[in-house]
């Protein structure tokens, strides 16, 4: 079972404020680097999908980064807005099984207005 | 379109008693995906199928059958459900490739007494 973690869990911030999270994974074999966005009562919608080290990509306010020599991605969203609310999950796959993704836990994020 | 679509959208069964999840997608992907949702633990791949015929086991696979019926359906079957299993269930799909982001149905809320 691969390891993939989310943090912080949870988060409140400021409307109009900055914000970013961390998602980690194994450095070994890897394969892809997926972010979600999962409001409350939907499906999760995918937000990128990253498969090389130095990969930024950017939708909106809404940007990741990839390192994955150090396993690590990094998701940052400019200026928060109340529609921001919802669960970022990260997803991982590896090269020989790259079919198989494993999901981290996700960081809730909630924008107070 | 309608992406991918999970019948039914709630239930709730007795324990000892089985019941299959349906899954279907009209975008002509060639990998599906079962999930489970519980609180704190995010999703959980139970079963998977990288191509019509085939499938493979996930993290949480016991209690669990599956059948890729053709390329567009996959269910997933509970033979003797148990209070465990109760949780939110999502299907996915996505193109072949481990570079494809998936997309997910609506899920299915199962509670088991």
């Amino acid at each position: 079972i691969l390891n993939v973690e989310q943090s912080p869990q949870s988060l409140h911030v400021q409307e109009g404020d900055s914000t970013n999270f961390t998602c980690s994974f194994p450095s070994s074999n890897f394969y892809a680097l997926h972010w979600y966005r999962w409001e409350t009562a939907k499906s999760p919608e995918a937000l990128f999908v990253m498969t090389l080290n130095g990969d930024e990509k950017k939708k909106g306010q809404i940007s990741a980064t990839l390192n994955t020599k150090e396993g690590y991605s990094y998701l940052y969203i400019k200026g928060s807005q109340p529609e921001d609310s919802a669960t970022y999950l990260c997803a991982f796959s590896q090269r020989g099984g790259y079919q198989k993704v494993t999901f981290g836990t996700g960081t809730k994020l909630q924008v107070i207005p | 379109n309608a992406g991918v679509t999970q019948t039914p959208k709630f239930q709730v069964l007795k324990t000892g008693q089985s019941m299959t999840l349906q899954c279907a997608q009209d975008m002509n992907h060639n990998s599906m995906y079962w999930y489970r949702q519980d609180p704190g633990m995010g999703l959980r791949l139970i079963y998977y199928s990288a191509s019509e015929g085939t499938t493979d086991k996930g993290e949480v696979p016991n209690g669990y059958n599956v059948s890729r019926l053709n390329k567009r359906e996959f269910s997933l079957r509970l033979e003797s459900a148990a209070p465990s299993q109760t949780s939110v269930y999502f299907c996915a799909s996505r193109q072949g490739l481990g570079n494809q982001p998936q997309h997910f149905g609506d899920g299915t809320r199962l509670s088991i007494l």
